[in-house]
């Protein structure tokens, strides 16, 4: 199966500053560009943010971006909001099993 | 508004069963694939199993084949999951997942999850 590795594991940030987000992938995943992004916070369901790497589910605002193809896979949040403080998981969906990556934390410094 | 509601979810003892349901709405049931994604405590998301919706195909964790049995009634909006076997490591939040577009293993839409615990 292909292992996705989240880095860091934790990032301590203030609201307005920027955040990088990293996923490395232990194979290239389907298409070069089979990772989606997703957002949870506790308590609520996870929301799709990125798919095909870089594209921006519905309603999900410009402040998120995502990059990257093959193994390698960033998530950006341009300018943190206060809503941005959660838990931010990284998954290709091209090959089976579908995996995730172990998440990082996005709190509040 | 696509809603997915789980119930079902409780404490069993090692080796017991449970069923989770999942009604959903706001979207045509038969057209999409659905799936169920677990989180242990303190850990992060995995995938459980997955129903497709143009061929019928189901496919499983490792961890749950054999014990795990997905179904879904479109009849009635609604997705299943036969628990059986259960082992404490099965402890979890279970959501219930919608397939976005004609992806089995993309998600656009979660449910507010149902917890299972399993004590030995």
């Amino acid at each position: 199966e292909v292992v996705l590795t989240q880095s860091p594991g934790t990032l301590s940030l203030s609201p307005g500053e920027r955040a990088t987000l990293s996923c490395g992938a232990s194979q290239i995943v389907r298409n070069d560009n089979y990772l989606a992004w997703y957002q949870h916070k506790p308590g609520q369901a996870p929301r799709l943010l990125i798919f095909g790497a870089s594209t921006r589910a519905t309603g999900i605002p410009d402040r998120f971006s995502g990059s990257g193809s093959g193994t390698d896979f960033t998530l950006t949040i341009s300018r943190l909001e206060p809503e941005d403080f959660a838990v931010y998981y990284c998954q290709q969906y091209g090959i089976s099993p579908p995996t995730f990556g172990g998440g990082t934390k996005v709190e509040i410094k | 508004e696509v809603q997915l509601v789980e119930s079902g979810g409780g404490l069993v003892k090692s080796g017991g069963s449970l069923r989770l349901s999942c009604a959903a709405s706001g979207f045509i049931f038969r057209d999409y694939s659905m799936s169920w994604i677990r989180q242990a405590p303190g850990k992060g998301l995995e995938w459980v199993a997955s129903f497709s919706y143009n061929n019928n195909y189901e496919t499983y964790a490792d961890s749950v084949k054999g014990r795990f049995t997905i179904s879904r009634d479109n009849a009635k909006n609604s997705l299943f999951l036969q628990m059986n076997t259960l082992k404490v490591e099965d402890t979890g939040i279970y959501y219930c997942v919608r397939g976005f577009r004609y992806f089995d293993y993309l998600y656009d839409y979660w449910g507010r999850g149902a917890l299972v615990t399993v004590s030995s």
